[in-house]
């Protein structure tokens, strides 16, 4: 299995910009979530899907925010416009279903968001 | 409101030299919580789940173990590739969310 695969690895864009971040879960598994991390803050969770459906945004710092997934093999998250302070490393991480004994997170290599 | 609190922030140990690392945490109700090691430029890699008070699980050097307000990775006889940023994360009943904390981050001298 090749894992959790995230595109861009890293992407730098200019304030105001829009940026589109990508992720392929593991195949089998129902839930996606998205998470971001910074130095300050750690990894903070975003949003996260089960069965395509997006459970929980309360995460989502605001509406220039936006993730879909519109279907079992592919998921979004869109920065529009980007600001500075979205600088980060997004990550993108799948799992079985949750409340079995065996259901951790898996995490792919993530990607580095550099707003000027 | 669901918190995980991760000490020390930074740890360097000389090769051989045993530690512990540990994860304060506060949750309505656990369902589980969760050992990662994140290498530079990589995600978070899975390593252990606890489910109760007292249990313990084991991985070659890394021992983990959970009481009902905190867990500790114990760290036997550390080698220079054990140095990693070490995140813990709990999971309550009342969401299916992965909360964790801030790190710990390890770095073993040869």
């Amino acid at each position: 299995d090749a894992g959790v695969i995230q595109s861009p690895r890293h992407e730098v864009t200019e304030m105001g910009q829009e940026v589109t971040l990508r992720c392929k879960p593991i195949s089998g598994h129902d839930y996606l979530f998205w998470y971001r991390q910074t130095m300050m803050r750690g990894l903070e969770l975003l949003i996260y899907f089960n069965n395509n459906v997006p459970i929980d945004d309360s995460g989502m710092p605001e509406d220039r925010f936006s993730a879909k997934m519109p279907n079992a093999s592919f998921s979004t998250l869109k920065i529009q416009p980007s600001e500075p302070r979205d600088s980060a490393v997004y990550f993108c991480a799948s799992s079985l279903i949750l409340g079995t004994a065996d259901s951790p997170l898996h995490f792919g290599n993530g990607t580095r968001l550099t707003v000027t | 409101e669901d918190q995980v609190t991760q000490s020390p922030e930074a740890l360097r140990l000389q090769e051989g030299e045993s530690s512990s690392l540990n994860c304060s945490y506060t949750v309505s109700g656990l369902r589980g919580l969760f050992w990662y090691r994140q290498d530079p430029g990589k995600g978070p890699e899975f390593l252990f789940t606890l489910y109760s008070a007292g249990e313990e699980k084991e991985k070659e050097r890394l021992k983990a173990t959970l009481t009902k307000k905190e867990s500790f990775l114990h760290i036997t006889a550390p080698k220079p590739e054990d140095s990693a940023t070490y995140l813990c994360a709990v999971r309550s009943y009342n969401t299916d969310k992965l909360i964790f904390g801030t790190g710990t981050r390890l770095q073993v001298f040869p």
